[in-house]
């Protein structure tokens, strides 16, 4: 079975600085698919990033981009200029590639809150 | 475009009460839909998928069941809430995983 790691349960940034939130996963797979989500305090779940294993690029979306290391498994996301909306908590996710996923193939970090600090 | 509601909100009953949590995706056929549960500060633990009409998969034995009447309609229930069921409920789909999940607003429920 996949698991997914998050070493960091908390940490805090200063407003405009730099941080990366770590996330390691164990797998047997070579297909699959990571994501990191966003819980802010709403608690609604939101999608950050996403990275296909297959893709040696790491994913971009404005501020946010990750550092795949495939080989190392490990699935890091930095944040640029932090801002005070970004304060949540960040859950690294892995997904097996298969025709349906669904249930197991799913997985969750325990997740890392972010602090903003101004 | 597609969307997700759940609902209630929040929702406080009393221990031994019924209880019924509605998600409904909007703008896409044959979703796969999920119930997940957050206990206060801990992670997500998946309770319920389903790929289909009337096909529930559980994944932790519980208090609770679910449902799916309709394609694009899934319910949580509880015949007799305990304590232990209090928490923060999140719905979600999936057409295609590769994509990730959506998810709802959540229902934050209190069982007093």
């Amino acid at each position: 079975a996949q698991t997914v790691t998050q070493s960091q349960p908390e940490m805090s940034v200063q407003e405009a600085e730099t941080v990366t939130l770590s996330c390691t996963y164990d797998t047997s797979e070579n297909n699959y698919y990571l994501f990191w989500y966003k819980q802010p305090p709403s608690r609604q779940m939101i999608l950050v990033i996403r990275q296909e294993a297959y893709k040696q690029q790491n994913a971009t979306e404005n501020r946010f981009s990750v550092n795949f290391q495939k080989a190392a498994k490990s699935f890091s996301l930095k944040i640029s200029d932090s801002q005070l909306g970004d304060t949540a908590m960040y859950f690294c996710a892995f997904m097996k590639h298969g025709v349906r996923n669904y249930g197991q193939n799913f997985v969750f970090g325990p997740g890392t809150r972010l602090s903003v600090l101004p | 475009s597609q969307t997700i509601h759940q609902w209630p909100a929040t929702l406080v009953q009393p221990v031994g009460s019924p209880l019924s949590l509605e998600c409904t995706v909007e703008g896409t056929s044959n979703p796969n839909l999920y119930w997940y549960r957050q206990a206060a500060g801990r992670g997500l633990q998946l309770l319920f998928y389903s790929v289909g009409i009337g096909q529930i998969s559980s994944e932790v034995p519980q208090n609770l069941s679910a449902s799916r009447p309709q394609d694009r309609q899934f319910i949580l229930s509880s015949k007799k809430l305990l304590l232990s069921d209090s928490g923060f409920y999140l719905c979600a789909w999936s057409v295609q995983g590769i994509y990730g999940y959506t998810f709802g607003s959540g229902t934050r429920l209190t069982v007093v």
